[in-house]
């Protein structure tokens, strides 16, 4: 069974407008951690940010944020002001496993493309 | 001041050969990992280490070897490459913070292509 799930396998956006990527996830562990990474054309991936089981508040960072609903087990990531520079594949990931034995877990991602 | 680092960053090799991969990390970081990434780009953890020490070995073929000689550098060693070994192999380090690993940092890559 998938245990991240993303949706969209492509995305178009206009230059400067808000978009937010989706991401469920299926998980029983109560302590959990779920990330983003941005993987451009280079090829390198980039961890963009990150929102632990048990915070109270959503994470941001800069002009990304992270939409974490924990009832309905999504994590969307919220990029606003897209710029040219968001053209990319991005990755949801789970960090599962038993503690000290721990890994990420990916989704299929999503090819963020920002038209200007 | 490169933070996770990976080489070759491409790799062309014939089928059966052998080829090595190295990574080394600077960041002081005690636990490293090996993920592949496929044709359509879907990432799959191999192998993770904590300060040498095997921890997740993701029933991967035994022609795939990991070696960890300092917690700093976690080497991945393929035997008698296939045609299906052709994928991205990504290195990546995270601290370990009482008892859970924490963010996962990314080497750049290593593009291998079997002929």
């Amino acid at each position: 069974a998938q245990k991240i799930t993303q949706t969209q396998p492509g995305m178009f956006v206009q230059e400067k407008e808000a978009v937010t990527l989706d991401c469920t996830y299926d998980t029983s562990d109560p302590s959990y951690g779920l990330f983003w990474y941005k993987q451009p054309s280079s090829g390198e991936m980039i961890f963009l940010i990150y929102q632990g089981s048990y915070d109270q508040q959503n994470a941001t960072e800069g002009r990304y944020s992270l939409n974490f609903q924990k009832a309905r087990k999504s994590a969307n990531l919220v990029i606003s002001a897209s710029q040219l520079g968001d053209s990319a594949m991005y990755f949801c990931a789970m960090r599962e496993g038993q503690k000290g034995a721990q890994k990420l877990v990916f989704g299929q991602g999503t090819r963020l493309t920002i038209n200007p | 001041d490169t933070a996770v680092s990976q080489t070759p960053k491409y790799l062309v090799t014939q089928m059966g050969n052998d080829k090595s991969i190295k990574c080394e990390q600077n960041l002081g970081h005690d636990t490293m990992y090996w993920y592949k990434q496929d044709s359509k780009k879907f990432l799959k953890i191999m192998f993770s280490y904590n300060n040498k020490e095997l921890i997740i070995n993701e029933t991967v073929p035994n022609r795939f070897s990991p070696k960890s000689p300092d917690k700093a550098h976690l080497n991945l060693h393929i035997n008698s490459l296939e045609l299906g070994d052709s994928a991205v192999y990504f290195c990546a380090s995270s601290p370990y913070t009482g008892g859970f690993p924490d963010t996962q940092y990314f080497g750049p890559g290593t593009r291998l292509t079997v002929l």
